[in-house]
């Protein structure tokens, strides 16, 4: 079965810890990417990545890092430094030329304490 | 101005209506443009691409107008099954933005 997978399901952190989101896809899509959305807002790009080891800020880095050393991979870390993490995470894919669509892992929903 | 917008709703419509939302976007430079489905709680899933000519899948028919920048969803014979929140998506070369979605309810 091909899809995206993304772990934990729900995550509860203390305020000033740093998290890391997992985002896993067998796709073979070169594309990842990462959202935030918020109730109302939409989704919003937080980090992209076209092909392993290079990885671009979206609209709402801050307090955001990534990683892309694997293609099937592309973890989120959210750090101290992010002021309202609270929010539903999404991870997508998608082949390179954006002409089909991306695909979305089942998202993580992470609440701060 | 946002570069996707949407009309939050929401659409409140009776079984076996037909329903129609309309999506606009700025960039004219945009590609490629889709329709994707959020039901409560759960991720976004890609519903159909859009495209010039018209795409029909089903009950569901995509339009894109390029002249006017905007793009259509319509849905025939409504089902209570098709409650959910629509959302469009406009991509360039490398992102996809999206609007804050249409929400759909359907009344039994």
């Amino acid at each position: 079965d091909g899809g995206i997978t993304q772990s934990p399901k729900y995550l509860f952190r203390k305020e000033g810890q740093n998290v890391t989101l997992s985002c896993e896809q067998n796709l073979n899509h070169d594309a990842m990417y990462w959202y935030r959305q918020d109730p109302g807002q939409g989704l919003r790009l937080i980090y992209y990545s076209q092909i392993v080891n290079d990885f671009q800020k979206g609209d709402i880095a801050e307090g955001y890092s990534v990683s892309r050393e694997k293609k099937e991979s592309f973890p989120l870390t959210v750090t101290s430094a992010q002021k309202n993490p609270t929010a539903f995470y999404l991870c997508a894919s998608s082949g390179l030329a954006a002409t089909h669509g991306q695909f979305f892992g089942p998202g993580t929903r992470l609440t701060v304490l | 101005r946002k570069e996707v917008e949407q009309d939050p709703g929401p659409f409140n419509v009776p079984e076996g209506a037909t329903v129609a939302f309309n999506c606009t976007y700025s960039n004219s430079a945009s590609q490629s443009f889709f329709w994707y489905r959020q039901d409560c709680r759960k991720e976004p899933k890609l519903l159909m691409s859009v495209y010039s000519s018209g795409n029909e899948d089903g009950r569901f028919t995509a339009q894109l107008n390029r002249a006017s920048q905007y793009i259509s969803l319509l849905i025939r014979d409504s089902k209570l099954s098709d409650s959910a929140t629509y959302l469009c998506s406009a991509s360039g070369t490398y992102k996809y933005i999206f609007g804050t979605g249409t929400r759909l309810k359907v009344l039994a």
